[in-house]
């Protein structure tokens, strides 16, 4: 079965600091993995996808990814956090024959001045 | 480019009531998808719709139907509303090519009394 874990509820970070949310998947086969962005009373926003070649992956708004096949993982990044990137974030997974998006239970991002 | 578009914004009804809801999606999108969304917890695939048939289909019961038409926009309707039928429902779409990302609309939120 197909499963996303997403382990921090909450991630709380300095603004100009890096930071990280994490992700962790389970599915057969090559994965098609997302990350989606919600803001309140929002729909879900596109940052980032890993369908094949490079690991590292770069989305908008200057975040990024990288593919790690061996942890199954695909965990978040930015270089420098904004008070802005203050949001809900979901990994999302599916495999490649079906439209079918798994999602994890999302982390709450916060950004402090 | 009008992105993906749902209606209406809000909704409440009472158990035992039917809805509807509609979406349309982004300018040169063939496919749809819903999902629902219950307070706190991440997207659940509902169904897919392409070439006006539903293609897959994830854990609801048939009280949840859905219909494409040929300007390939989407209706979701569920009949003999429950309590736990609250949530907010995203509709997402997506070009032809199977790589391709799901765009979501802003989401109706339902509330069932």
């Amino acid at each position: 079965a197909q499963s996303v874990a997403q382990p921090e509820d909450q991630v709380n970070v300095a603004e100009g600091n890096p930071l990280t949310v994490k992700c962790t998947y389970s599915v057969s086969g090559n994965p098609y993995l997302f990350w989606y962005v919600q803001y309140p009373n929002r729909g879900l926003q596109f940052l980032l996808k890993y369908i094949t070649g490079d690991n590292l992956v770069k989305g908008s708004y200057g975040f990024e990814a990288e593919f790690n096949k061996s942890q199954t993982s695909f965990h978040l990044k930015k270089p420098s956090a904004l008070v802005s990137d203050s949001a809900l974030y979901f990994c999302a997974v599916r495999r490649y024959n079906t439209d079918k998006l798994i999602f994890g239970t999302g982390t709450r991002l916060q950004v402090f001045p | 480019d009008a992105g993906v578009t749902q209606s209406p914004t809000h909704l409440i009804k009472t158990r035992g009531q039917q809805v509807t809801l509609r979406c349309s999606p982004k300018s040169g999108h063939d496919t749809v998808s819903w999902y629902q969304q219950a307070l706190g917890q991440g997207p659940q695939f509902i169904f897919q719709y392409y070439e006006e048939e539903e293609r897959q289909r994830g854990n609801f019961p048939d009280r949840f139907s859905g219909h494409q038409f040929p300007n390939y926009s989407s209706e979701l309707n569920v009949n003999a509303l429950l309590l736990g039928d609250s949530a907010l429902y995203l509709c997402a779409s997506r070009s032809a090519g199977l790589t391709d990302t799901q765009y979501f609309g802003p989401g109706t939120r339902l509330t069932v009394l």
